[in-house]
């Protein structure tokens, strides 16, 4: 069981390009999301899925973009790369424990630096 | 609006008990997270309390009052390895998570 796999570990882009962060988990999870941290802040939730074909908007959507065409992969694209995108961001699916919470397993993260 | 608060850096030493505190205000509330989280590495689930009271899990234990807004999360016996981030989470009442900047906890031998 590899868990919940990140890809890529680190990435450098210019303002102006895109790029895709890859995600994929293994434990047949129906829900899948992503977040940025930040130094100083809470972690936010950018896009969650609840199942294949199923994508919506969290916290903080704007200049991102999600599928999910299968249960196992939720690749997070951004469109065009600001520097307010620099952050770690990451990948994460989760299980029921009961009582409608989930307990969240995260990717080993992305770390994103916009020049 | 919604705000979860946490103390910033604690330091505590290794062997000893520590106490990290948690206030939250959410629209709604159907229970409270931790994670851990090590420097460089993604969060870890630790706990999840929805009824008042103490749950005990080893060395670690966390604590609710609801009716206060406040939660602690108590670490037993420190060993050098339990310094990390600890990262406090409120659930709201549309099952989304509301989560603090965390606590930086430094053990010194």
């Amino acid at each position: 069981n590899a868990g919940v796999t990140q890809t890529p570990k680190f990435q450098v882009l210019k303002t102006g390009q895109s790029m895709t962060l890859q995600c994929a988990q293994d434990m047949n999870h129906e829900y899948m999301s992503w977040y940025r941290q930040d130094p100083g802040m809470g972690l936010r939730l950018i896009h969650y899925s609840v199942g294949a074909g199923i994508t919506d908007q969290g916290e903080v959507p704007n200049g991102y973009n999600v599928s999910r065409s299968t249960t196992e992969d939720f690749p997070l694209r951004l469109l065009s790369a600001a520097p307010s995108q620099t952050s770690v961001y990451f990948c994460a699916s989760s299980y029921s424990i009961g009582s409608g919470a989930n307990v969240l397993t995260f990717g080993a993260g992305s770390r994103l630096t916009v020049l | 609006g919604q705000n979860i608060d946490q103390p910033t850096e604690m330091t505590a030493t290794e062997g000893a008990i520590v106490q990290i505190n948690c206030t939250y205000q959410t629209s709604g509330f159907n229970g409270l997270f931790w994670y851990q989280q090590h420097a460089g590495e993604a969060p870890t689930f630790l706990s999840y309390n929805v009824l008042d009271g103490l749950e005990e899990k080893g060395r670690f234990s966390s604590f609710l009052s609801r009716s206060k807004g406040y939660s602690y999360l108590l670490l037993k016996e420190l060993q050098m390895k339990d310094s990390a981030s600890y990262l406090c989470a409120s659930m709201d009442s549309n099952y989304q998570l509301i989560w603090g900047a965390g606590t930086k906890l430094i053990i010194k031998p």
